[in-house]
């Protein structure tokens, strides 16, 4: 299994720009959690989905961020407009299911600049 | 969810055993207690989970006692390789498995 893929790996944008990550979870799972780590805030928990349904965004910082999850093997997560502080690396994991003994399965993550 | 405290830095030498204690004093009856691996520049990595007593694999060992409070990674005869932020989390099914990543722990091994 190819694990869970990520693109871009890196991305370098302006402020105001629109930003598109994208996440291919593995294949069979059924929750896919977007995260977002920085240096002052390490790993933060934006959203995720079960069965293609947002279960909790209650990590979204602003009205900005917005994710999408159209069928099992794609989901993104969008900025806009961008702005500097969003600058951070990007987590897409997945897992089986849900539950808290179920392990997550992190992709290689995006690293977002934005200048 | 419970609030977990973990040294921020630890230093080891090859060869050496290395424990990560983590305290979670406000854990729930049904939560579980997991371990994850970061190493720079990758997402974290899986390493053990457990809900009481000891559980053990070949990366690790977890060792959890009867009042749950807290827990110890036990990592035994490190390498160079095994430098990473290990991450202690917890959380239970009813919580819909959310986990939250605390500061974890930088480890560092020394040759």
């Amino acid at each position: 299994d190819a694990g869970v893929i990520q693109s871009p790996r890196h991305e370098v944008t302006e402020m105001g720009q629109e930003v598109t990550l994208r996440c291919k979870p593995i294949s069979g799972h059924n929750s896919l959690f977007w995260y977002r780590q920085t240096m002052m805030r390490g790993l933060e928990l934006l959203i995720y989905f079960n069965n293609n349904v947002p279960i909790d965004d209650s990590g979204m910082p602003e009205d900005r961020f917005s994710a999408k999850m159209p069928n099992a093997s794609f989901s993104t997560l969008k900025i806009q407009p961008s702005e500097p502080r969003d600058s951070a690396v990007y987590f897409c994991a997945s897992s089986f299911d849900q539950g808290a003994t179920d392990t997550q399965y992190f992709g290689p993550g995006t690293r977002l600049t934005v200048l | 969810l419970a609030k977990t405290t973990q040294p921020i830095s630890m230093d080891s030498y090859e060869g050496q055993e290395v424990n990560i204690t983590c305290s979670h004093n406000n854990i729930a009856t049904n939560d579980y207690i997991t371990w994850y691996q970061q190493f720079p520049s990758q997402g974290p990595r899986f390493i053990i989970q457990g809900y009481k007593t000891k559980v053990t694999n070949e990366v690790a060992s977890l060792f959890i006692p009867a009042d749950r409070k807290s827990s110890t990674l036990s990592l035994p005869r490190v390498s160079l390789s095994d430098t990473a932020v290990y991450y202690c989390l917890v959380g239970g099914d009813n919580q819909g498995g959310k986990l939250i990543f605390g500061q974890g722990t930088e480890l560092s091994v020394k040759p």
